[in-house]
């Protein structure tokens, strides 16, 4: 099976600006997580969708959003970015019945100038 | 804050020794699991132990996990320098889960060839 993959896997952008990150999840996978990771905080998390349902959201700003798709593919969107929200985005998927291991993709590399 | 705290938060070793990471969490947990990381890239899970679990092998990875004093460890033996990387564990919290896991600040592991 293929594993998770995200797209865009770097981005540049500037203060201000929005930013939609892309995640697609192992075939036959429900459950996507979306985690940050930065230097200072770790790795923090951010939102869980299921079946096109958000059941589980961390303690970010409203200025981050997500939503899933019917195919289970999902997106994570910030706007109004702000340089603290420079971090690797990274997103899991797992059958989501109950927690079992999540997988993740690579990344995407988020730089806010 | 992070619920999984690890210690040491690095470790320096030679080839072919063992390396033991240690993880203590704060709150009751239905699983923990155990990640590796490289270079900034995205997390490869490794194994994970459920709460009525105390100890689980896979390949040269051993892991124990004692929920008296909420604390788990990683023992890597036989340590290669392909194992330089970043370990984290993670758990999820009972009452919280619908796929959130809550990362410890990891420990960096090098190994000398």
């Amino acid at each position: 099976k293929a594993g998770v993959t995200q797209t865009p896997r770097y981005l540049i952008k500037t203060r201000g600006q929005q930013v939609t990150l892309s995640c697609s999840p192992i075939s036959g996978h429900r459950s996507v997580s979306w985690y940050q990771q930065t230097p200072g905080q770790g790795l923090q998390f951010l939102f869980e969708y299921f079946s096109e349902t958000q059941r589980n959201k961390g303690n970010f700003p409203g200025r981050f959003s997500g939503r899933q798709f019917s195919n289970s593919r999902s997106e994570m969107n910030v706007s109004t970015l702000e340089l603290g929200d420079s971090a690797l985005y990274l997103c899991a998927s797992s059958l989501g019945l109950s927690l079992y291991e999540q997988y993740f993709g690579p990344g995407t590399r988020l730089t806010v100038t | 804050s992070q619920q999984g705290e690890e210690d040491p938060q690095a470790l320096s070793i030679q080839e072919g020794e063992n390396a033991t990471m240690n993880c203590s969490y704060k709150t009751s947990i239905n699983n923990l699991q155990w990640y590796r990381q490289n270079s900034g890239r995205g997390l490869v899970h490794l194994i994970l132990i459920r709460s009525n679990e105390r100890e689980k092998h896979s390949g040269r990875l051993r892991v124990t996990l004692d929920t008296s004093k909420k604390s788990s460890s990683l023992l890597i033996t036989a340590s290669r320098a392909a194992d330089t990387a970043s370990y984290f564990c993670a758990t999820d919290a009972r009452g919280t889960s619908y796929g959130k896991l809550t990362f410890g600040q990891g420990t960096i592991l090098t190994v000398h060839p």
